[in-house]
């Protein structure tokens, strides 16, 4: 059955540092794969995802990820973190005709000043 | 564009009283989803839809049941309400496995 680890249940890190988050899935095929955020009391927003073709992926808000099917690995990354990214990060995984997601449980991200 | 719209933002609900929760896209979506999310747990599916008419349990739909008259509702309804269903409800929709979910804002739902 496919499923979606995220290691990292918070992660704190200073404005301007560089940011990574750990995503690892389980799925017999290849995956599509997403990454979404939620800020407090909203829902939740795409921010990439990946389904073929290049490896590395952009996304919104200066975001990037990269799929290594070796390690089934599909990490999050920001060069710069900015306070506004304080939010709340989903890792998911999809497969099979019903299209439906699997989330992991998420990583809390908090940006000191 | 609307989205996908959820209502109401906020529910109280005493133990045992029923409910419905509304979700409609203008989006011509097929595919449309029901999430609970619970501190610490992501987000878990509770019944999803693949086109009007057609339902199917996810992975935690006992106390709920869905239908889909049309493609642009997706009503979850709660019966006999327990403390258990205490939770922030996600609708989402989709047109399909390479485009990802597009989420409504929520209701969170308290169960006293």
């Amino acid at each position: 059955a496919q499923s979606v680890t995220q290691p990292d249940i918070h992660i704190t890190v200073s404005e301007g540092a560089s940011l990574e988050l750990r995503c690892n899935y389980s799925y017999g095929a290849t995956p599509y794969l997403f990454w979404y955020v939620q800020s407090p009391g909203q829902g939740l927003q795409l921010l990439l995802k990946y389904f073929s073709g290049d490896t590395l992926v952009q996304g919104i808000k200066g975001f990037e990820a990269e799929f290594k099917r070796s390690q089934s690995s599909f990490n999050l990354r920001k060069p710069s973190v900015h306070w506004s990214d304080a939010a709340e990060y989903f890792c998911a995984v999809v497969g099979g005709a019903t299209n439906k997601l699997i989330f992991g449980t998420g990583t809390l991200l908090a940006v000191q000043p | 564009n609307a989205g996908v719209t959820q209502t109401p933002k906020f529910r109280i609900l005493k133990i045992g009283q029923s409910m419905t929760l509304q979700c409609a896209q203008d989006m011509n979506h097929n595919y449309m989803y029901w999430y609970r999310q619970d501190p610490g747990m992501g987000l878990k599916l509770i019944y999803y839809s693949v086109g009007a008419g057609i339902t199917d349990k996810g992975e935690v739909p006992n106390g709920y049941n869905v239908s889909r008259s049309t493609t642009e509702d997706f009503p979850l309804r709660l019966e006999l309400a327990a403390p258990s269903q205490t939770s922030v409800y996600f609708c989402a929709s989709s047109p399909g496995q390479a485009y990802g979910y597009t989420f409504g804002s929520g209701t969170r739902l308290t169960v006293v």
